[in-house]
Protein backbone atom coordinates (compact mmCIF):
# COMPACT_ATOMS: atom_id res chain seq x y z
CA UNK A 1 0.00 0.00 0.00
CA UNK A 2 0.99 3.32 -0.40
CA UNK A 3 3.78 4.88 2.25
CA UNK A 4 3.39 8.69 3.63
CA UNK A 5 3.26 10.96 1.04
CA UNK A 6 4.02 15.17 1.34
CA UNK A 7 3.76 17.76 -0.84
CA UNK A 8 5.48 20.22 -1.97
CA UNK A 9 8.42 17.48 -2.13
CA UNK A 10 10.75 21.08 -2.38
CA UNK A 11 9.04 24.95 -1.79
CA UNK A 12 11.26 27.96 -2.24
CA UNK A 13 9.94 31.10 -0.82
CA UNK A 14 10.54 34.56 0.09
CA UNK A 15 11.37 35.76 3.65
CA UNK A 16 7.67 37.26 4.92
CA UNK A 17 5.45 34.82 3.10
CA UNK A 18 3.07 32.25 4.57
CA UNK A 19 3.39 28.65 3.82
CA UNK A 20 1.59 25.53 3.54
CA UNK A 21 2.97 22.34 3.70
CA UNK A 22 0.68 19.19 3.36
CA UNK A 23 1.31 15.27 4.86
CA UNK A 24 -1.03 12.73 3.73
CA UNK A 25 -0.65 9.63 6.25
CA UNK A 26 -1.20 6.04 5.61
CA UNK A 27 -4.82 4.93 5.82
CA UNK A 28 -6.07 3.36 9.02
CA UNK A 29 -3.11 5.25 11.02
CA UNK A 30 -4.57 7.66 13.78
CA UNK A 31 -1.38 9.39 15.16
CA UNK A 32 0.70 12.02 13.04
CA UNK A 33 3.47 13.95 13.49
CA UNK A 34 5.59 16.79 12.11
CA UNK A 35 9.10 17.25 12.70
CA UNK A 36 12.12 20.09 11.60
CA UNK A 37 14.90 18.86 10.35
CA UNK A 38 17.71 21.85 9.89
CA UNK A 39 20.78 20.58 7.74
CA UNK A 40 22.87 18.38 9.93
CA UNK A 41 21.26 18.15 12.60
CA UNK A 42 18.46 15.66 14.14
CA UNK A 43 15.16 15.74 14.36
CA UNK A 44 13.16 18.12 16.14
CA UNK A 45 9.71 17.30 17.25
CA UNK A 46 6.71 19.99 16.65
CA UNK A 47 3.07 18.81 17.02
CA UNK A 48 1.71 15.41 16.79
CA UNK A 49 -2.11 14.43 16.59
CA UNK A 50 -3.88 11.56 17.51
CA UNK A 51 -7.30 10.28 16.54
CA UNK A 52 -9.93 13.28 18.60
CA UNK A 53 -7.66 14.35 20.97
CA UNK A 54 -6.37 17.51 21.40
CA UNK A 55 -2.66 17.60 19.62
CA UNK A 56 0.51 18.00 21.42
CA UNK A 57 1.85 21.20 19.92
CA UNK A 58 4.40 21.70 22.65
CA UNK A 59 7.26 21.16 19.87
CA UNK A 60 5.96 24.38 18.38
CA UNK A 61 8.66 27.00 17.87
CA UNK A 62 6.36 29.89 18.01
CA UNK A 63 2.96 31.59 17.05
CA UNK A 64 4.06 31.35 13.27
CA UNK A 65 3.59 27.84 13.13
CA UNK A 66 0.57 25.81 13.03
CA UNK A 67 -1.03 22.63 12.09
CA UNK A 68 -4.80 21.26 11.21
CA UNK A 69 -5.51 17.81 11.05
CA UNK A 70 -8.75 16.31 9.11
CA UNK A 71 -10.10 13.66 11.06
CA UNK A 72 -7.64 11.15 10.66
CA UNK A 73 -6.71 11.88 7.43
CA UNK A 74 -4.99 14.60 5.90
CA UNK A 75 -2.86 17.50 7.90
CA UNK A 76 -1.35 20.98 6.81
CA UNK A 77 1.44 22.71 8.68
CA UNK A 78 1.64 26.36 8.23
CA UNK A 79 4.28 28.61 8.70
CA UNK A 80 3.36 32.44 8.31
CA UNK A 81 5.76 35.07 7.82
CA UNK A 82 8.94 32.78 7.26
CA UNK A 83 11.65 33.88 8.08
CA UNK A 84 15.37 32.52 6.95
CA UNK A 85 15.38 30.63 10.26
CA UNK A 86 12.56 28.25 9.45
CA UNK A 87 14.36 26.62 6.16
CA UNK A 88 14.62 22.99 6.99
CA UNK A 89 13.16 19.82 5.89
CA UNK A 90 9.37 19.33 7.69
CA UNK A 91 9.41 15.57 7.97
CA UNK A 92 5.70 13.78 8.18
CA UNK A 93 4.73 10.43 10.46
CA UNK A 94 2.16 8.11 10.88
CA UNK A 95 1.46 5.46 13.00
CA UNK A 96 -1.30 3.25 14.25
CA UNK A 97 -2.69 3.67 17.66
CA UNK A 98 -0.04 5.69 18.93
CA UNK A 99 -0.31 4.19 22.42
CA UNK A 100 1.83 0.94 23.46
CA UNK A 101 5.37 0.68 22.93
CA UNK A 102 5.60 -1.16 19.97
CA UNK A 103 3.94 1.21 17.02
CA UNK A 104 6.47 1.99 14.79
CA UNK A 105 6.01 5.66 12.60
CA UNK A 106 6.53 5.51 9.16
CA UNK A 107 7.82 8.70 7.77
CA UNK A 108 7.23 10.69 4.79
CA UNK A 109 9.97 11.84 2.31
CA UNK A 110 9.64 15.26 3.68
CA UNK A 111 9.51 18.63 2.54
CA UNK A 112 12.60 20.81 1.78
CA UNK A 113 11.62 24.60 2.58
CA UNK A 114 14.11 26.81 1.62
CA UNK A 115 13.23 30.60 2.58
CA UNK A 116 15.79 32.89 0.74
CA UNK B 1 20.98 17.58 30.15
CA UNK B 2 19.17 16.94 26.70
CA UNK B 3 16.88 13.92 27.01
CA UNK B 4 18.26 11.96 24.57
CA UNK B 5 22.08 12.14 23.75
CA UNK B 6 24.40 10.63 21.09
CA UNK B 7 27.98 11.36 19.91
CA UNK B 8 27.69 12.61 16.59
CA UNK B 9 30.54 11.01 15.47
CA UNK B 10 31.75 10.00 12.65
CA UNK B 11 32.62 7.11 13.44
CA UNK B 12 35.28 5.97 10.19
CA UNK B 13 35.19 2.24 9.98
CA UNK B 14 36.89 0.14 7.85
CA UNK B 15 35.24 -2.43 6.09
CA UNK B 16 34.39 -5.94 8.15
CA UNK B 17 35.12 -4.72 11.22
CA UNK B 18 33.06 -3.85 13.91
CA UNK B 19 31.63 -0.96 15.08
CA UNK B 20 29.71 0.14 18.75
CA UNK B 21 28.30 3.47 20.17
CA UNK B 22 26.00 4.34 22.73
CA UNK B 23 22.95 6.50 23.03
CA UNK B 24 22.25 8.30 26.77
CA UNK B 25 18.61 9.23 28.04
CA UNK B 26 17.38 11.38 31.18
CA UNK B 27 13.96 9.35 31.56
CA UNK B 28 14.35 6.78 33.57
CA UNK B 29 10.98 5.60 33.34
CA UNK B 30 11.40 4.97 29.77
CA UNK B 31 10.81 1.58 28.72
CA UNK B 32 11.08 1.10 25.27
CA UNK B 33 13.49 2.32 22.42
CA UNK B 34 14.73 2.18 19.16
CA UNK B 35 16.90 2.54 16.35
CA UNK B 36 16.44 4.36 12.98
CA UNK B 37 18.38 4.60 10.39
CA UNK B 38 18.68 7.81 8.19
CA UNK B 39 20.28 7.94 4.72
CA UNK B 40 21.69 11.13 3.52
CA UNK B 41 19.15 13.58 2.25
CA UNK B 42 16.51 10.58 2.86
CA UNK B 43 13.66 10.10 5.34
CA UNK B 44 14.36 8.02 8.74
CA UNK B 45 13.75 4.43 8.61
CA UNK B 46 13.44 2.16 11.69
CA UNK B 47 16.06 -0.23 12.07
CA UNK B 48 15.65 -1.96 15.62
CA UNK B 49 13.21 -2.25 18.56
CA UNK B 50 14.44 -2.37 21.88
CA UNK B 51 12.11 -3.64 25.00
CA UNK B 52 14.08 -5.35 27.05
CA UNK B 53 17.73 -6.02 27.71
CA UNK B 54 18.74 -5.77 24.10
CA UNK B 55 17.49 -7.43 20.59
CA UNK B 56 19.96 -9.21 18.13
CA UNK B 57 18.98 -8.61 14.17
CA UNK B 58 21.46 -10.46 11.54
CA UNK B 59 24.57 -8.23 12.10
CA UNK B 60 22.93 -5.76 14.39
CA UNK B 61 22.58 -5.89 18.10
CA UNK B 62 21.29 -3.37 20.33
CA UNK B 63 21.20 -3.31 24.36
CA UNK B 64 20.13 -1.80 27.03
CA UNK B 65 21.43 -0.93 29.99
CA UNK B 66 18.83 0.32 32.43
CA UNK B 67 20.87 1.02 35.32
CA UNK B 68 23.22 3.62 33.61
CA UNK B 69 20.19 4.75 31.48
CA UNK B 70 21.64 3.93 28.00
CA UNK B 71 21.05 1.59 24.75
CA UNK B 72 23.50 1.24 22.56
CA UNK B 73 24.00 -0.49 18.83
CA UNK B 74 26.74 -2.27 17.53
CA UNK B 75 27.15 -3.18 13.59
CA UNK B 76 29.46 -6.45 12.79
CA UNK B 77 31.33 -7.02 10.02
CA UNK B 78 30.41 -3.71 8.71
CA UNK B 79 29.42 -2.87 5.22
CA UNK B 80 29.41 0.08 2.88
CA UNK B 81 26.08 0.21 2.58
CA UNK B 82 25.76 0.22 6.30
CA UNK B 83 27.28 4.65 6.15
CA UNK B 84 24.18 6.02 7.68
CA UNK B 85 23.16 8.11 10.17
CA UNK B 86 21.44 6.13 13.26
CA UNK B 87 19.04 7.96 15.59
CA UNK B 88 18.16 6.78 19.22
CA UNK B 89 14.75 7.07 19.51
CA UNK B 90 12.97 7.59 23.31
CA UNK B 91 9.56 7.06 23.10
CA UNK B 92 7.37 9.57 25.82
CA UNK B 93 4.46 7.27 26.89
CA UNK B 94 1.50 9.33 27.24
CA UNK B 95 -2.44 7.97 27.20
CA UNK B 96 -2.97 10.37 24.24
CA UNK B 97 -0.42 9.48 22.26
CA UNK B 98 3.29 8.30 22.06
CA UNK B 99 5.59 10.99 21.46
CA UNK B 100 8.78 10.44 19.79
CA UNK B 101 12.32 12.10 21.26
CA UNK B 102 15.22 11.28 18.67
CA UNK B 103 18.68 12.20 19.60
CA UNK B 104 20.68 14.34 17.11
CA UNK B 105 22.37 11.09 15.66
CA UNK B 106 25.52 9.07 15.20
CA UNK B 107 26.99 8.70 11.58
CA UNK B 108 29.13 6.16 10.50
CA UNK B 109 30.86 5.92 7.95
CA UNK B 110 32.33 2.91 6.13
CA UNK B 111 35.13 2.71 4.01
CA UNK B 112 36.58 0.12 1.96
Amino acid sequence: GAGVSQSPSNKVTEKGKDVELRCDPISGHTALYWYRQRLGQGLEFLIYFQGNSAPDKSGLPSDRFSAERTGESVSTLTIQRTQQEDSAVYLCASSTTGTGINNEQFFGPGTRLTVL
Amino acid sequence: RKEVEQDPGPFNVPEGATVAFNCTYSNSASQSFFWYRQDCRKEPKLLMSVYSSGNEDGRFTAQLNRASQYISLLIRDSKLSDSATYLCVVPMIKAAGNKLTFGGGTRVLVKP
